[in-house]
């Protein structure tokens, strides 16, 4: 089993549609969680991060975590073209820092 | 501009010649780390260092060193390249949070590492 595990995708939704992109992972002493955006050829680039039990807003993105199920995930209102990359989620415990494979999300004009 | 620096960023060596990948942080970040990137592998961490003198292994540390003599510069190195070295590097910085998590790190533009 994979230490973080991520919707393998690719994920389609059309433009103005809600994406909802899950993570789960093992380690049930991880301490920080966090998302991550992708471009095609880029350097990942932090969108959110979140610590405790609930859910985080910020602009049109939600993190929700549940440290119980050992559950994070991620939604993205009106979803635009250029949200179109592929999605990291990635815990930290004590500095070792993990990654899912990634969620590739396409958004259609 | 707040930025992580990566040199160089794209290097092509041969087999068992030492190299260095700098990796430098303007933005007085405590942690740093290195990933390296490869298609159907993801993201994997091969050393960080949560502060100056203390560095710490990932999950593919063999083949690699690093040192944190400064704050703001953590250098990767090669000693003796292979090809399955062969691979996208990414530096991050983050600040520490509390005693051991981080604030969500910052990435440099990665380097595009070719040994034949």
């Amino acid at each position: 089993q994979k230490e973080v595990e991520q919707n393998s995708g690719p994920l389609s939704v059309p433009e103005g549609a809600i994406a909802s992109l899950n993570c789960t992972y093992s380690d049930r002493g991880s301490q920080s969680f966090f998302w991550y955006r992708q471009y095609s050829g880029k350097s990942p680039e932090l969108i959110m991060f979140i610590y405790s039990n609930g859910d985080k807003e910020d602009g049109r993105f939600t993190a929700q975590l549940n440290k119980a199920s050992q559950y994070v995930s991620l939604l993205i209102r009106d979803s635009q073209p250029s949200d179109s990359a592929t999605y990291l989620c990635a815990v930290i415990q004590a500095g070792k820092s993990t990654f899912g494979d990634g969620t590739t999300l396409t958004v259609k004009p | 501009e707040a930025q992580v620096t990566q040199n160089p960023r794209y290097l092509i060596t041969v087999t068992g010649k030492k190299l260095t990948v700098t990796c430098s942080q303007n933005m007085n970040h405590e942690y740093m780390s290195w990933y390296r990137q490869d298609p159907g592998l993801g993201l994997r961490q091969i050393y960080y260092s949560m502060n100056v003198e203390v560095t710490d292994k990932g999950d593919v540390p063999e083949g690699y060193k690093v040192s944190r003599k400064e704050k703001r510069n953590f250098p990767l190195i090669l000693e003796s390249p292979s090809p399955n070295q062969t691979s996208l590097y990414f530096c991050a910085s983050s600040l520490v949070k509390g005693t051991s998590g981080t604030r969500g790190q910052y990435f440099g533009p990665g380097t595009r590492l070719t040994v034949t």
